[in-house]
């Protein structure tokens, strides 16, 4: 099946500093990548939208200039979370979809994201 | 658009007993249905889908899935459950009008009993 890596698994910084995550499908060609963020025992909320050479689609309520999304391959997608403060703690994952059918996205295993 | 409602939030089974976890959508047409595993601090793992066709999908880990349309639901079985089968799942539709964007349920929480 399709794989897909996100580094680092875990990360903690410190408040004010800036954070790169990053999001690769490792074996197929991904046209679209989606980023979550997951609070703890609760479900995922997308936060943005990537597609390859184009600029990301935010959700509603979510800041764009904090949460920078690059998407600059097919294979690598990156969200840098820009001034980080401890309410950015969370679980990101990203998900990649090749566009091929059916909706399907398959998903890297997450980002711990701890802001002291 | 479309929505997912797991009616469950937490659920607490015995090992060997039968789990049926619950799984309503809301869409005009025929959606895309899918079921996720996640395990504490992991991404997610996809354990069966639904595109067309046969309503009863089968899954890894011994899981099945039935679509049944007049109800609106998705619901996923398993006959015997294994403590390892503690987790968080998660049931998602894909609409065919969405590209390839997913909504989410609440999740339903699976606790199992030794």
């Amino acid at each position: 099946g399709a794989v897909v890596s996100q580094h680092p698994s875990r990360v903690i910084c410190k408040s004010g500093t800036s954070v790169k995550i990053e999001c690769r499908s490792l074996d197929f060609q991904a046209t679209t990548m989606f980023w979550y963020r997951q609070f703890p025992k609760k479900s995922l909320m997308l936060m943005a939208t990537s597609n390859e050479g184009s600029k990301a689609t935010y959700e509603q309520g979510v800041e764009k200039d904090k949460f920078l999304i690059n998407h600059a391959s097919l294979t690598l997608s990156t969200l840098t979370v820009t001034s980080a403060h401890p309410e950015d703690s969370s679980f990101y994952i990203c998900s990649a979809a090749s566009g091929t059918a059916y909706n399907e996205q398959f998903f890297g295993p997450g980002t711990r994201l701890t802001v002291l | 658009a479309q929505s997912v409602t797991q009616p469950d939030i937490h659920i607490t089974v015995s090992e060997g007993a039968s789990l049926e976890l619950r799984c309503n959508y809301s869409y005009g047409a025929t959606p895309y249905l899918f079921w996720y595993v996640q395990s504490p601090g992991q991404g997610l793992q996809l354990l069966l889908k639904y595109f067309s066709g046969d309503t009863l999908v089968q899954g890894i880990k011994g899981f099945e899935a039935e679509f049944k349309r007049s109800q609106s639901s998705f619901n996923l079985r398993k006959p015997s459950v294994h403590w390892s089968d503690a987790a968080e799942y998660f049931c998602a539709v894909g609409a065919t009008d969405a590209g390839n964007m997913l909504t989410f349920g609440g999740g339903t929480r699976l606790m199992v009993k030794p």
